[in-house]
């Protein structure tokens, strides 16, 4: 099945800087990669999303960059506020019924 | 607010017993996902139902299982609980089959559920 790594577990950067999330996934039948933020207590909430025919997305500040040769993806947020600090998860999604496989996750952590 | 209601939010119960959760997708949304998050295993698939049918299985053990009513809310029943069993246990809904562009799948808040 489907695999998905994801890094680095935790990031913390200063308020204002860029941050840089990164995945790679192993199933190349992948075509559909969203981008889910939880901020404590709450559920993930989709924030960005890319298909496979697609090589970058951009939303306000956040952008998602794929690259399908290298089965790997990435979410880039510029100008950080301490708003962003959450758990981001990046998926893929696979198979017949098209689930998600989530990474592992990465705490951001925005110091103001 | 995704619009995905999930009951209970916090649920303490003890080894052996069994629990219900359950959820109401959002209004107009066919299908229903389980998922359950825990520290060691991060976000886990386990099933999936679209319009009152089983669609897809994940790493849903035999212990558990789920249901989806015609009215289109849906129980995940979970037995013979052990303690590894704790976990956040997350219900999402969305229009269509499948995660998608354009099938946006919308999570609850989940059910806290601590085995004692």
């Amino acid at each position: 099945g489907e695999n998905v790594e994801q890094h680095p577990s935790t990031l913390s950067v200063q308020e204002g800087d860029s941050a840089v999330i990164k995945c790679t996934y192993s199933d190349s039948a992948s075509n559909y990669f969203p981008w889910y933020k939880q901020e404590l207590g709450k559920g993930p909430q989709l924030i960005i999303d890319i298909r496979s025919n697609v090589g970058e997305k951009k939303d306000q500040r956040i952008a998602v960059t794929l690259n399908k040769t290298a089965k790997h993806f990435s979410l880039h947020i510029t100008e950080t506020q301490p708003e962003d600090s959450a758990v981001y998860f990046c998926a893929a999604s696979t198979g017949s019924a098209r689930q998600l496989t989530f990474g592992s996750g990465t705490q951001l952590t925005v110091l103001p | 607010d995704s619009g995905v209601t999930q009951t209970p939010k916090h649920l303490i119960t003890a080894t052996g017993q069994r629990v219900t959760l359950r959820c109401s997708p959002r209004s107009g949304d066919l299908s229903v996902y389980w998922y359950q998050q825990s520290l060691d295993q991060g976000l886990q698939f386990l099933i999936q139902y679209y319009n009152g049918e089983e669609r897809a299985k994940g790493n849903i053990l035999e212990r558990f299982s789920a249901q989806q009513f015609p009215d289109l809310h849906s129980e995940l029943n979970l037995s013979s609980l052990e303690l590894g069993d704790s976990a956040l246990y997350f219900c999402a809904s969305s229009t269509q089959t499948g995660a998608t562009s354009g099938n946006t799948i919308y999570f609850g808040e989940g059910s806290w559920l601590t085995v004692v």
